[in-house]
């Protein structure tokens, strides 16, 4: 079946470091792929998706680009900052048929020390 | 953001109590989604409504049972729940339910069953 596939966490790193979250996804078809983002205490909020393959996401300084050759969708940010401490979680929308369910991954928690 | 709204936030109730959890969406969306995120476990898809009419149950156990009433409301009512469902309850809502569409969650209810 469809899976999503994400590096563990805990992730440390100081503020301005360099960002890769990995992501790898198992799917049939055409799947859609997201980032979405939980910040403490909070439901999670889209961060950047892709819909088709080569597409690249970004926002807010972070990127991901849909690699079908791959099968990644690597998040990727230049320079984190502290405001950055969250869970991440990758997903897929597998869409059989007209159907868009999410299929996400465990999830990565950054923190992000001064 | 406020566009998907979830109370309470916090419930606590013993296993042969019977609550609701009520979701509320402000963006006009059509589809609506229940899932469940456990500690170290990937979030999990319960129910999907398009439209009003259930589309997905995930081979949810019996004690949950959702309802729809309109495309705006969705509620979960839970009854002889077990500690192993002791969870963060989160309910989303999307455009349509293609897989293209972006999923907006609201911000969970804490569920603790004794």
């Amino acid at each position: 079946g469809n899976s999503v596939t994400q590096m563990e966490g805990p992730v440390t790193l100081s503020e301005e470091a360099f960002l890769t979250i990995n992501c790898t996804y198992t799917a049939t078809g055409y799947p859609s792929l997201f980032w979405y983002v939980q910040y403490p205490g909070e439901g999670l909020q889209l961060l950047l998706k892709a819909t088709k393959a080569d597409d690249k996401g970004s926002n807010k300084g972070f990127e991901a680009t849909y690699r079908k050759e791959t099968t990644s969708f690597h998040l990727e940010k230049g320079s984190v900052q502290v405001s950055d401490s969250a869970v991440y979680f990758c997903a897929l929308s597998d869409g059989g048929g007209s159907q868009g369910n999410l299929i996400f991954g465990k999830g990565t928690k950054l923190s992000v020390k001064p | 953001e406020t566009g998907v709204t979830q109370t309470p936030r916090h419930l606590v109730m013993g296993m042969t109590n019977k609550k609701s959890l009520k979701c509320e969406q402000h963006l006009g969306h059509n589809a609506m989604y229940w899932y469940k995120q456990s500690a170290k476990k990937p979030l999990e898809l319960m129910f999907v409504y398009n439209f009003k009419e259930q589309t997905e149950n995930n081979s949810v156990p019996s004690r949950f049972s959702p309802e729809c009433p309109n495309s705006s409301h969705l509620f979960l009512h839970l009854h002889t729940l077990q500690p192993e469902d002791s969870a963060l309850y989160l309910c989303a809502s999307s455009q349509g339910g293609s897989r293209t569409d972006t999923q907006y969650f609201g911000p969970g209810t804490r569920l603790t069953v004794l």
